[in-house]
């Protein structure tokens, strides 16, 4: 099972900041990793998949990065809609495993 | 509109067994894998099975494997997972989820894209 680890755990920054969110495979997973945003209440909404391809009507702020096990989730300029939790998610086989996630509070 | 609906969630006690149900609408029902996936109450995301578009191919977490059987019926447009020897660790929210298909090729392919719809998601309490 690829154990997926994502760092920080929470990020806390103001509104405009650049914020990077990191996701390492415990084993290669190519470039098959996604990214998704779940907002408190809310159902999860794919943002990347591939590594770096932005998912449907997924703004241009959000970009992804990496391969192998190396990977990264960059926000260029937060919005205050931006405050979510982030999950990166295995897709190269099976079990399709989640990271535990990162929260990105915003000040 | 693309939509998944699931239901079947509720209190069980321990022990006890329960039968999730998701109706697709809007895509091809038929022509897609679909994924269960839970989150327990205050805690991340869990992949816990997935059923090839057929029906014909299934893959378990192993926290889950022997306990729960996931299957779909095309012609009814509906995913199920059947809950088995329900633990208070069972306890979460259980949404389904459709993969995401992309062109290579010319040909839609999925398993490496990432789920794009999400259900609203059903609530399961073992207690």
């Amino acid at each position: 099972e690829i154990v997926l680890t994502q760092s920080p755990a929470t990020l806390s920054l103001s509104p405009g900041e650049r914020a990077t969110l990191s996701c390492r495979a415990s084993q290669s997973v190519g470039s098959f990793l996604a990214w998704y945003q779940q907002k408190p209440g809310q159902v999860p909404r794919l943002l990347i998949y591939e590594a770096s391809t932005r998912a449907t009507g997924i703004p241009a702020r959000f970009s992804g990065s990496g391969s192998g096990t190396d990977f990264t989730l960059t926000i260029s300029s937060l919005e205050p809609e931006d405050s979510a939790v982030y999950f990166c998610q295995n897709r190269s086989n099976w079990p399709k495993t989640f990271g535990q996630g990162t929260k990105v509070e915003i000040k | 509109e693309v939509q998944l609906l699931e239901s079947g969630g509720g209190l069980v006690q321990p022990g006890g067994s329960l039968r999730l149900s998701c109706v697709a609408s809007g895509f091809a029902f038929n022509n897609f894998a679909m994924t269960w996936v839970r989150q327990a109450p205050g805690k991340g995301l869990e992949w816990i099975a997935e059923i090839r578009a057929t029906g014909s191919v299934t893959y378990y977490a192993d926290s889950v494997k022997g306990r729960l059987t996931i299957s779909r019926d095309n012609s009814k447009n509906t995913l199920y997972l059947e809950l088995d020897s329900l633990r208070a660790d069972d306890t979460a929210v259980y949404y389904c989820a459709k993969d995401h298909k992309v062109s290579v090729s010319g040909v839609l392919r999925g398993h490496y894209y990432g789920l794009d719809v999400w259900g609203q998601g059903t609530t399961v309490t073992v207690s």
